[in-house]
């Protein structure tokens, strides 16, 4: 059974910090996506990471993939309060986008 | 502007009623899909759809049911068969995995 673990599952962090999300998956694959929502709302993408050693950063988020780990990071720095909500991640493979439980990150002043 | 429509925002079912969900798109994507949220819970697949007359069971699958006779339209029918249908459900669509999904707005349903 293919598996999508995302640690924490709730991050409580103060303004002007720096952290990081992980997100491991069971299954080979090279193509993994991060995506936020925020309470009631529906999903926002964030980053395509599509290959082994991808990069991508969009103001205070940065993503990495390390497909021989399986392993991916959403790195945050200098925390805002405009950051807090849920982040998910998502692995696809045979068809399908499979996703992690969602880390609910929370940035407190 | 393209997008994802759903509709309705919320819905309310009674017991033993079928209600349908809908979700159009105007992004020329082959693939449809939809997700059931929980409360605190991430993501399960119910159907998706690679291509028009087409669609495959996701993970949970039981006591839901979809067509996909347009390419724009994947409508969603939860059936009295579903025995906890209160959640938030969403539609997705992709051009293709290089780009992930496009997600609609949602719909809230409630059993009353």
């Amino acid at each position: 059974e293919l598996k999508v673990e995302q640690n924490p599952l709730f991050l409580s962090m103060q303004e002007g910090k720096n952290y990081t999300i992980y997100c491991n998956y069971s299954t080979t694959s090279d193509r993994l996506y991060w995506y936020r929502q925020d309470p009631g709302k529906s999903l926002e993408s964030l980053f395509v990471l599509l290959s082994n050693g991808a990069v991508k950063q969009e103001g205070r988020l940065m993503a990495s993939l390390d497909t021989k780990a399986r392993l991916s990071t959403l790195h945050i720095t200098a925390a805002v309060h405009d950051l807090s909500a849920t982040y998910f991640c998502a692995v696809y493979t045979g068809n399908q986008f499979y996703f992690g439980t969602g880390t609910s990150l929370t940035v407190i002043p | 502007d393209g997008g994802i429509t759903q509709s309705p925002k919320y819905l309310f079912r009674k017991e033993g009623q079928n209600v349908t969900l809908s979700c159009e798109q105007n992004l020329n994507h082959d693939a449809m899909y939809w997700y059931r949220q929980d409360p605190g819970q991430g993501l399960r697949l119910i159907y998706y759809s690679q291509i028009v007359n087409d669609f495959q069971k996701g993970d949970i699958a039981e006591g839901y049911s979809v067509s996909r006779e347009k390419k724009e339209s994947f409508p969603l029918t939860v059936t009295s068969a579903q025995k906890n249908p209160t959640a938030f459900y969403l539609c997705a669509s992709s051009f293709g995995t290089d780009y992930g999904y496009t997600f609609g707005s949602g719909t809230r349903l409630t059993v009353v």
